[in-house]
Formats: structure tokens, C-alpha cells, sequence
């Protein structure tokens, strides 16, 4: 099936420790893509790759980075977490094309104390 | 500027009578428009999108949507509602300039029995 998964699902954690979460696809989708999603703020992108080895700064990247070692994977780091990263993620990746629709996974709730 | 708007944050419609929900955008040149839909505690899914052609586009679920480049608006329509659409719905038009999605901030849809 093809699909867009995201671990963990949810995540509550404290200041400052570092954690990962990681999304893969099995698509062989070029771009990729990270959202948050905070209510009455609509999605906003964090940070998107257009292929491997390639990133680039979304609306709201401070206090986060990504990989792109694989075509497959985009982990989102963060390095320590403070409370307004509190937050519902979502990752995305779609095939190089403007016309084309994204796929999304299924969402990471991360809880920052 | 390059926007989305949707001017609605909620919408109440009840079961069996058509709905519609509004988006309108401002970008450079011709624009590709998208819809998704995120039910409770999942992550968006795609919808519909107009590329080009015949401005009505019909998706899934049996949602349509007409491109009006006039009164650039891409409005979200259903003939006849189910409360199964209750759900939070996005607009998104693609920046041509650094191929990105830019969202608008949600509309929700309530349907009552």
C-alpha cells in the first residue's frame, strides 16, 4: 500500500530533550515536507527537501532541522524541544511535478512540558 | 502577494441539503488549486484539483469544485451533505515561483442530522 508513515504518533516530552521523528515513504517521491498544524493557524511548513541531499528553510524553521540521507526518509529533529513546539506534525511528500497532489501521514501530536 | 483565503472558520449545513465551502486566491499567472480534507484525529487527504480545463472538477466523496478565474475563487461544493463530511477542509494553491503550497487556514464543516 502506498502510504506515508510517521513515528511516533504521539510524544510527550520535557525542555530540552532532544528527539526525532522520523517519516518515511514508499512512493519513490522526490519532494518531501514538514507541517505543523496549530489551531486557527491553518498548516505551516517547517521545512521541505526537493530531493536527496537537498533542503530548504520553510515558513517556521527555527528550533527544528531535517535529513535527507535517503529518498525514502525525512526524520525531523528536535534539538531541544521548548513548550511552543507543542504541536501536531504532519509529514508530506509528493513526485516532482507542480501538478501533483500531496500525500500526507497520518500526523505526530508532540507534547513538550 | 501570493494568498489563500478561506473566509469561513466554520460552516453548518444540514444533512441532505448542498454545501459549499468558499476559497479564494491571489497568485501570479495560472493557478493550480487543491482540496483536502482532514477528518478527526487524522492526517489531510486529498480531495480534488483543478490544473486546467473544464472549470468544474469533480473529486472524492462526491465533491466537486468550480474554478472561476474571474472572481478567482475556487469553491468547494457538494449536492447534498452527509454527516459522515463533518470535517476540517483546506484550500492550497501552488506558488509557482518556489513550488511550494500556500494553505489557507481551514474551514470547518459541521453537518447536523
Amino acid at each position: 500500500e502506498a502510504q506515508v508513515t510517521q513515528n511516533p504518533r504521539y510524544l510527550i516530552t520535557v525542555t530540552g530533550k532532544k528527539l526525532t521523528v522520523t517519516c518515511s515513504q514508499n512512493m519513490n517521491h522526490e519532494y518531501m515536507s514538514w507541517y505543523r498544524q496549530d489551531p486557527g493557524l491553518g498548516l505551516r511548513q517547517i521545512y521541505y527537501s526537493m530531493n536527496v541531499e537537498v533542503t530548504d528553510k520553510g515558513d517556521v524553521p527555527e528550533g527544528y532541522k531535517v535529513s535527507r540521507k535517503e529518498k525514502r526518509n525525512f526524520p525531523l529533529i528536535l534539538e531541544s524541544p521548548s513548550p511552543n513546539q507543542t504541536s501536531l506534525y504532519f509529514c508530506a511528500s509528493t513526485p516532482t511535478g507542480l501538478i501533483y497532489e500531496q500525500y500526507f501521514g497520518p500526523g505526530t501530536r508532540l507534547t513538550v512540558t | 502577494a501570493q494568498s489563500v483565503a478561506q473566509p469561513e472558520d466554520q460552516v453548518n449545513v444540514a444533512e441532505g441539503n448542498p454545501l459549499t465551502v468558499k476559497c479564494t486566491y491571489s497568485v501570479s499567472g495560472n493557478p493550480y488549486l487543491f482540496w483536502y480534507v482532514q477528518y478527526p484525529n487524522r492526517g489531510l487527504q486529498f480531495l480534488l484539483k483543478y490544473i486546467t480545463g473544464d472549470n468544474l472538477v469533480k473529486g472524492s466523496y462526491g465533491f466537486e469544485a468550480e474554478f472561476n478565474k474571474s472572481q478567482t475563487s475556487f469553491h468547494l461544493k457538494k449536492p447534498s451533505a452527509l454527516v459522515s463530511d463533518s470535517a476540517l477542509y483546506f484550500c492550497a494553491v501552488r506558488d509557482m515561483d518556489n513550488y511550494q503550497l500556500i494553505w489557507g487556514a481551514g474551514t470547518k464543516l459541521i453537518i447536523k442530522p
